[in-house]
Parts: C-alpha cells; sequence; structure tokens
C-alpha cells in the first residue's frame, strides 16, 4: 500500500524554468492538498481539492498552479521558479473534511 | 480564511517531565483539530485529533484539550521520552476542507 506518492524527490531548476510536481494517492481520497515547508513557518496551504473537479487557493498560491487531474491525481504547475520559491513541498489526502491527512515523502526544490 | 497561531516555537524538557503546547485559531466553524509529528527529514504524522464537540482527548502519554469558548487547544505529553523529540504541529479544518497548519514546536528531550 504506497499511499500518498510524490514525484521527483529532489530538483534543482533555473529562475524562470518550469515544471510539475506530481502527486497521487491510492486510498481513494476525496481531499487533497499542495503545502509548503519553510524553516520556522510551518507548513503553509498553497492549493487545495475538496473533491474531484473543484480546486481553491490556500494561503500562499501565487506563483503556482494545479490541476486535479482525476481523484488519485493531484499536480503541482511552477510556470517560472523563483528563488523564493526554494522550499520542500508535500503533497497530502484525506478521506473527506474532518479525517486523518497522510503525506506524501515530500519534494525538496532548489530554485538558483 | 483560518489563522492558526502556536506557542511555543522550541521546547526544552528535561526526560520524565511534561511538555505543553498551545494553539489558537480564529474562525469559530473549524470543527476538527489534528496534531502531527515530524521527525528530522520525514514527513508530518498524525498522532491525535479532537473534534469540536469534544473537550478532552487522551492517548497513552499524550492528550489533547479543547476550549471552543476561547479557540484554544493544547497539546499534552507527558513522561517525555528522547524519540519525543520531533517538530510538532497543530492545525485546524474549516468546513470548506481548508486545513491550515501552526508554525511549528521543535521538542527537545534532554537525557
Amino acid at each position: 500500500n504506497a499511499g500518498v506518492t510524490q514525484t521527483p524527490k529532489f530538483q534543482v531548476l533555473k529562475t524562470g524554468q518550469s515544471m510539475t510536481l506530481q502527486c497521487a494517492q491510492d486510498m481513494n481520497h476525496n481531499s487533497m492538498y499542495w503545502y509548503r515547508q519553510d524553516p520556522g513557518m510551518g507548513l503553509r496551504l498553497i492549493y487545495y481539492s475538496a473533491s474531484e473537479g473543484t480546486t481553491d487557493k490556500g494561503e500562499v498560491p501565487n506563483g503556482y498552479n494545479v490541476s486535479r487531474l482525476n481523484k488519485r491525481e493531484f499536480s503541482l504547475r511552477l510556470e517560472s521558479a523563483a528563488p523564493s520559491q526554494t522550499s520542500v513541498y508535500f503533497c497530502a489526502s484525506s478521506e473527506t473534511q474532518g479525517y486523518e491527512a497522510f503525506f506524501g515523502q515530500g519534494t525538496r526544490l532548489t530554485v538558483v | 480564511g483560518e489563522n492558526v497561531e502556536q506557542h511555543p516555537s522550541t521546547l526544552s524538557v528535561q526526560e520524565g517531565d511534561s511538555a505543553v503546547i498551545k494553539c489558537t485559531y480564529s474562525d469559530s466553524a473549524s470543527n476538527y483539530f489534528p496534531w502531527y509529528k515530524q521527525e528530522l527529514g520525514k514527513r508530518p504524522q498524525l498522532i491525535i485529533d479532537i473534534r469540536s464537540n469534544v473537550g478532552e482527548k487522551k492517548d497513552q502519554r499524550i492528550a489533547v484539550t479543547l476550549n471552543k469558548t476561547a479557540k484554544h487547544f493544547s497539546l499534552h505529553i507527558t513522561e517525555t521520552q528522547p524519540e519525543d523529540s520531533a517538530v510538532y504541529f497543530c492545525a485546524a479544518i474549516r468546513y470548506d476542507y481548508k486545513l491550515s497548519f501552526g508554525a511549528g514546536t521543535t521538542v527537545t528531550v534532554r537525557a
């Protein structure tokens, strides 16, 4: 049982490059989330998807876009990477509102 | 939107002592309050949670209390052990599925 799988685990980008972080869950969860984690700032919500077909902005959506491709997959796209987007990115999923969220292993992104 | 504040940011305790972490939330519509533990280099994992219709919940050495009127909730760890050293996050979720986290508390248990 894989749970939540993120790819890639590590990535280095040059300023201005674009990339997509992939996330897939095999628990038949309805809700999915993207967070970024920076030292001293906790987990900040970028975007979330309450259910298949819906997406909403979180606390720090600027510079990102998301796609809920189907119930299993929720991708995060950086159109033009900036050094301020250097961070560890976590994807998470939960059955629905008010249930445990399970996290992926994280993606460490460095923008130079 | 929901704003979750967490204190303290760091906490050092002697092994065997208790540790208390406090969080406040801003949106009275929040109804689910989980706590996550993150060990160095690993993903956050749920350790305990509480719903808005419950005032207190306990699981072995860990307990959580909720005061809806004051909009704050706390994590209590008793008889701390070295393996309790980690970063702890509180969180709150609203009816619209937005799950917001506090900034985290780094707990160090001294042997």
